[in-house]
């Protein structure tokens, strides 16, 4: 299996740019997770889906940010317009749901200047 | 609502030493306890999990953990640690019940292996 797919891996753009992020999790997998990690805050959850149904988006940070999953194998977040202090490491992870083992992308790393 | 303490921000060991990562948990119903490590550059892999039964639990790696519900402690243990242990060690809640099984984080300890 190829695991849990991001892309971009890099991401530099400017301020008031739209930004999405990618995401395929693994096939099979029905829960899928986005989060966002800064040295400042550490790990954070943004939003979680089950069987393609956003279950919890507390943790988006404000309307600047979007996420969806039209279908289970595909998921973006974006971002518009971005601002300098949504640079940060965004993972994407995927599980078989419920208190199964979450498993983490490489990361999309945004710069945003 | 639920939360992680990761003790220790940073740790430094030297090589075969034993090491422990403390972690302590807040929350106001049965939890489900996880251990993840963070290799620069990459994600996130899990290394051990308690869910019931068995208060000590052995993950990948040579690590374990044990759950001390009246301490509400996850501390993660290695007897003897090598260079290839360097790295970033996250504890991590989740609440369960219900359809949100959502995992909170504690901020990370950074382990570094000394020759």
């Amino acid at each position: 299996d190829a695991g849990v797919i991001q892309s971009p891996r890099h991401e530099v753009t400017e301020m008031g740019q739209e930004v999405t992020l990618r995401c395929k999790p693994i096939s099979g997998h029905n829960s899928l997770f986005w989060y966002r990690q800064t040295m400042m805050r550490g790990l954070e959850l943004l939003i979680y889906f089950n069987n393609n149904v956003p279950i919890d988006d507390s943790g988006m940070p404000e309307d600047r940010f979007s996420a969806k999953m039209p279908n289970a194998s595909f998921s973006t977040l974006k971002i518009q317009p971005s601002e300098p202090r949504d640079s940060a490491v965004y993972f994407c992870a995927s599980s078989l749901g419920g208190v199964a083992t979450q498993y983490f992308g490489p990361g999309t790393r945004l710069l945003v200047l | 609502a639920q939360s992680v303490t990761q003790l220790d921000s940073q740790v430094p060991v030297f090589e075969e030493a034993p090491v422990e990562l403390r972690c302590n948990y807040s929350s106001s119903v049965s939890v489900y306890l996880f251990w993840y490590v963070q290799y620069p550059n990459q994600g996130l892999q899990l290394l051990l999990k308690y869910l019931s039964g068995s208060t000590l639990v052995k993950g990948i790696n040579g690590f374990e953990a044990e759950f001390n519900k009246s301490q509400t402690s996850f501390h993660l243990r290695k007897p003897s640690v090598h260079i290839s242990d360097t790295a970033e060690y996250f504890c991590a809640v989740s609440e369960g019940g219900g359809s949100n099984y959502k995992l909170t984080f504690g901020k990370g300890t950074l382990l570094t292996v000394n020759p």
